[in-house]
C-alpha cells in the first residue's frame, strides 16, 4: 500500500498569505493520479485538484497543484477566510486507494 | 442538482449488522463507479470500498469479508451492508462518486460526496 505523508501537520497563516502543503508518497504515484480535498468541520470533503494539477469544476484559480512521482504540492496563492480548513491528499493510481493524514490550515 | 444522500446509520451493538443506503439524484448512477469512504471521529479519511458500473467490488483489507457493496441502478441507489461490526468501524460513512463518467477504473478522484451518515458501535 502507498503511504501518503502530509506536511506540515498544521499551518498557521494569515488571510492573504500563501499556503504551501506537501504530500509525499512512499512509492511513485502511477500516472500522477493524485487528488487534493478540502474539508471543513461537519462537512464532507470537497474535491479541489485531480491528476496532480487539474482543478475540479468551480474551484478558484488561487488553488493549484503540482508535482509528480512521489512529491506533490498544493498551493493556495492568497488565503481567503473560507480557505481555513483541513486538506487531504489521495492517491488513486494503485490499489488500495489511500489518503494522507491531513494538513490543517488555521488562522494565525 | 447533483446530490448524494446517505441514510441508515445509527447505533449498533458490537458484532451487529447495519445497511447503509446512498440515494443519487441529478445524475444517472449507472454511468459512474461509486465508492464508500469513512472517517472516525476526529480522524482522517479511510477508503472502504468501490463498486464498478458492472458491479465488481473492491474492499479495504480492514472490511473485507464483513462489508458488501451493491447497487440498484433502477433505484439510483448504492448500498453498503456491514457485518461483524466493532468499535474500529465507528465512523461517519460517506458515499462518493468517481469523477469520470463511464469510467472503467475502480479507482478515481471523488467529485461528489454525500453528507455522511454516522455509525456508532457500542453496547
Amino acid at each position: 500500500e502507498i503511504v501518503l505523508t502530509q506536511s506540515p501537520g498544521t499551518l498557521s497563516l494569515s488571510p492573504g498569505e500563501r499556503a504551501t502543503l506537501s504530500c509525499r508518497a512512499s512509492q511513485s504515484v502511477s500516472d500522477n493520479y493524485l487528488a487534493w480535498y478540502q474539508q471543513k468541520p461537519g462537512q464532507a470533503p470537497r474535491l479541489l485538484i485531480y491528476g496532480a494539477f487539474s482543478r475540479a469544476t468551480g474551484i478558484p484559480d488561487r488553488f493549484s497543484g503540482s508535482g509528480s512521482g512521489t512529491d506533490f504540492t498544493l498551493t493556495i496563492s492568497r488565503l481567503e477566510p473560507e480557505d481555513f480548513a483541513v486538506y487531504y491528499c489521495q492517491q488513486y493510481g494503485t490499489s488500495p486507494v489511500t489518503f494522507g493524514q491531513g494538513t490543517k490550515v488555521e488562522i494565525k | 442538482e447533483v446530490q448524494l444522500v446517505e441514510s441508515g446509520g445509527g447505533l449498533v451493538q458490537p458484532g451487529g449488522s447495519l445497511r447503509l443506503s446512498c440515494a443519487a439524484s441529478g445524475f444517472t448512477l449507472s454511468t459512474y463507479v461509486m465508492h464508500w469512504v469513512r472517517q472516525a471521529p476526529g480522524k482522517g479519511l479511510e477508503y472502504v470500498s468501490a463498486i464498478t458500473r458492472g458491479g465488481t467490488t473492491v474492499y479495504a483489507d480492514s472490511v473485507k469479508g464483513r462489508f458488501t457493496s451493491s447497487r440498484d441502478n433502477s433505484r439510483n441507489t448504492l448500498y453498503l451492508q456491514m457485518g461483524s461490526l466493532t468499535a474500529e468501524d465507528m465512523a461517519v460513512y460517506y458515499c462518493a462518486r468517481g469523477r469520470v463518467e463511464l469510467g472503467t477504473r475502480d479507482r478515481d478522484a471523488f467529485d461528489i460526496w454525500g453528507q455522511g451518515t454516522m455509525v456508532t458501535v457500542s453496547s
